[in-house]
């Protein structure tokens, strides 16, 4: 079956430093990928997502790149601030059902330190 | 502005009871859902519905019923609470196709004791 697997949390950086948050995928046909952020006490909202092989998504300063050969979406961002302190999902959606039900890795809990 | 909303927002209830959580859901989507968070499990996916009458069981469904009457809701009924469904729960809508952005409402914390 369809599976998501992120690194795990939690991972704490100090501010302006690189983030690489690794996320690798299980899935039949061609899912959509995704990154959903978490701040503390609210729910999840979208980041950023592709569609489709060697998409890349991105925003506010984060991107991630579908890459089917090493079935992976990575999420990185090249300077980090105390405010990206959250948990991240790496998540996927079947092509082949419809609605777009998510199947989501654990979570990876980021800390920035100022 | 469309948004999602959930009630209440902090529950406690005894170990026995039914308890009825709320969605309501203001973009027009067809399709809602309701996923637990637990740690160590991410979110995990309850039940969802694509339209009015319509309503699917997802992976961690046991102990759990929804009803679709009408567009903008999605109750969540935990026919006899266990301790085992002490969590975070969160309702999310959706445009129909898979590639749409999932919208999440705030969450409910519920305490089953």
């Amino acid at each position: 079956g369809n599976s998501v697997t992120q690194m795990e949390g939690p991972v704490t950086l100090s501010e302006e430093a690189f983030l690489t948050i690794n996320c690798t995928y299980t899935a039949t046909g061609y899912p959509s990928l995704f990154w959903y952020v978490q701040y503390p006490g609210e729910g999840l909202q979208l980041l950023l997502k592709a569609t489709k092989a060697d998409d890349k998504g991105s925003n506010k300063g984060f991107e991630a790149t579908y890459r089917k050969e090493t079935t992976s979406f990575h999420l990185e961002k090249g300077s980090v601030q105390v405010s990206d302190s959250a948990v991240y999902f790496c998540a996927l959606s079947d092509s082949h059902n419809q609605g777009g039900k998510l199947i989501f890795g654990q979570g990876t809990e980021l800390s920035v330190k100022p | 502005d469309a948004e999602i909303t959930q009630s209440p927002r902090h529950k406690i209830t005894e170990t026995g009871r039914q308890v009825t959580l709320a969605c309501h859901q203001t973009w027009n989507h067809n399709n809602m859902f309701w996923y637990r968070q637990d740690l160590g499990h991410g979110l995990r996916l309850i039940h969802y519905s694509y339209g009015v009458q319509d309503t699917n069981k997802g992976e961690v469904s046991d102990g759990y019923s929804v009803s679709r009457s009408n567009t903008e809701d999605l109750p969540l009924t935990l026919e006899s609470a266990a301790s085992s469904q002490t969590s975070v729960y969160f309702c999310a809508s959706s445009e129909t196709a898979a590639q749409e952005t999932q919208y999440f409402g705030p969450g409910t914390r519920l305490l089953v004791l």
